[in-house]
């Protein structure tokens, strides 16, 4: 998954409760992303960041956010977790740069329950 | 192709044959796309990737061709394998952000 973890793997957690997933790189590239994969809709961008502490909003970002204070972790918050956001949660990163056709690498994903 | 409401569209294949994967994009101006497969329960893994300058590229037993006119793209497996098994979809790159499409599950037969 070219040097990409993310943890838990797995998480049950109530409804209210705020749920930290992370994303932990190796590969020192500049871009990392929360995707979310429901069944009917793909994946979609929740938020991504292009630098350490450099952070900005996807298609459904409402209810997360994000950190970054170090190149290699990228955190995602749920504040107060809703069945809503039961869902399996993908990292990627990337070395994007204008010119340039890197592609997105993901990592094996993170399968939140909200009860 | 894409999917329409909660079921992915789904190619039965059997073992050996060859497996041809479609996409539609949307955008014209877009000049970078990769397919990605996803077995279940892992991330999705990059397979492979074309530029807008090209028509055609190879891979170990899998072909991308473009088409530009019609916006179309697909994905030909050759000898399919059950380990082909999996969901398959395309992206379209070119920016920081690409656009995923919903994808296709490809089954393979023994």
């Amino acid at each position: 998954d070219a040097g990409i973890t993310q943890s838990p793997r797995h998480k049950v957690t109530e409804t209210g409760t705020p749920v930290t997933l992370r994303c932990h790189q190796t590969e020192n590239h500049r871009y990392m992303y929360w995707y979310r994969q429901d069944p009917g809709h793909g994946l979609r961008l929740i938020h991504y960041s292009y630098g350490v502490k450099d952070t900005d909003k996807g298609e459904v970002s409402d209810g997360y956010s994000v950190s970054r204070s170090k190149t290699e972790d990228f955190l995602l918050t749920l504040e107060s977790a809703t069945s809503s956001q039961t869902s399996v949660y993908f990292c990627a990163i990337s070395e994007w740069a204008s010119g340039r056709t890197d592609t997105q690498y993901f990592g094996p994903g993170t399968r939140l329950t909200v009860l | 192709g894409e999917s329409v409401g909660l079921h992915l569209p789904t190619l039965s294949v059997q073992e050996g044959d060859n497996s041809i994967i479609n996409c539609a994009y949307s955008n014209s101006a877009s000049d970078y796309f990769i397919w990605y497969k996803q077995e279940s329960g892992k991330g999705p893994q990059f397979i492979i990737d074309i530029r807008s300058n090209m028509d055609k590229r190879q891979g170990q037993r899998v072909t991308v061709l473009l088409n530009k006119t019609v916006k179309h793209l697909s994905l030909q497996i050759a000898a399919t394998q059950p380990g082909d098994s999996a969901v398959y979809f395309c992206a379209e790159g070119g920016s920081y952000i690409p656009t995923f499409g919903r994808g296709t599950s490809l089954i393979v037969h023994p």
